[in-house]
């Protein structure tokens, strides 16, 4: 199974960049890395998904090294609405059990004035 | 589009009671998934669907847990009899693209 590991919590001031680290030793060749951001009361909501090397969109990066063992999201320039729990997801919807699809624990980022 | 609609957003019932949760995927999108969210356990998914057929339910805690989606827009999560310990947000979530969910406001169970 493709567990996750993360940081439980990370804290920064507005404006620094962010990084958080995600660790999934046994991730398997068809398994995508997706990182979702959830705020108190709501669903988790889709940042950013990749499979190898470097994504980057409008709101965030994703850096994953050449095993895939781990991958890292980072967040330029974070403002106090950032603050919310960061999970990283890594699994091969279709094929992947729903035991292998289970979100980690999570990271809490708390952005600082 | 609306979203992921789910209702309903809170739900108090008694213990040994029948609940069902409700949900509208976004139109579209063909699979769908159901979490449920504690503290104590994270969020856990319990089963999904592709093309309304279920896929895997795995996750599905116990026999008292039963999923259905009957159409493309459509999809019932039912527990019976409802237990104190099945108090959590479930949330609801649908995709296109098979990695990338988008999550429903989720339903609040409390079982007393």
């Amino acid at each position: 199974l493709a567990k996750t590991t993360q940081p439980i919590s990370m804290d920064s001031y507005e404006g620094q960049e962010v990084n958080i680290t995600c660790s999934h030793n046994n991730i398997a060749t068809n398994d995508y890395i997706t990182w979702y951001q959830q705020f108190p009361s709501q669903g988790p909501r889709f940042i950013i998904q990749g499979y190898k090397t470097k994504v980057t969109n409008e709101v965030a990066s994703l850096f994953i090294p050449a095993d895939r063992k781990s991958s890292t999201l980072s967040l330029p320039r974070v403002s106090l609405s950032d603050t919310a729990v960061y999970y990283c997801l890594v699994g091969d919807i279709g094929t992947g059990s729903a035991r292998q699809l289970t979100f980690g624990s999570g990271t809490q980022l708390t952005v600082l004035p | 589009d609306a979203g992921v609609i789910q209702s309903p957003r809170h739900e108090v019932t008694e213990m040994g009671q029948e609940v069902t949760l409700r949900c509208k995927p976004i139109s579209g999108h063909d699979y769908l998934f159901w979490y449920r969210q504690t503290m104590m356990r994270g969020l856990e998914l319990l089963i999904y669907f592709n093309n309304n057929v279920p896929i895997d339910d795995s996750g599905m805690p116990e026999d008292r847990f039963s999923a259905k989606m009957p159409n493309a827009s459509f999809s019932t999560l039912k527990i019976q009899p409802s237990e104190p310990r099945d108090s959590a947000v479930y949330f609801c979530a649908s995709s296109f693209v098979k990695e990338e969910q988008y999550f429903g406001p989720g339903t609040r169970l409390t079982v007393t």
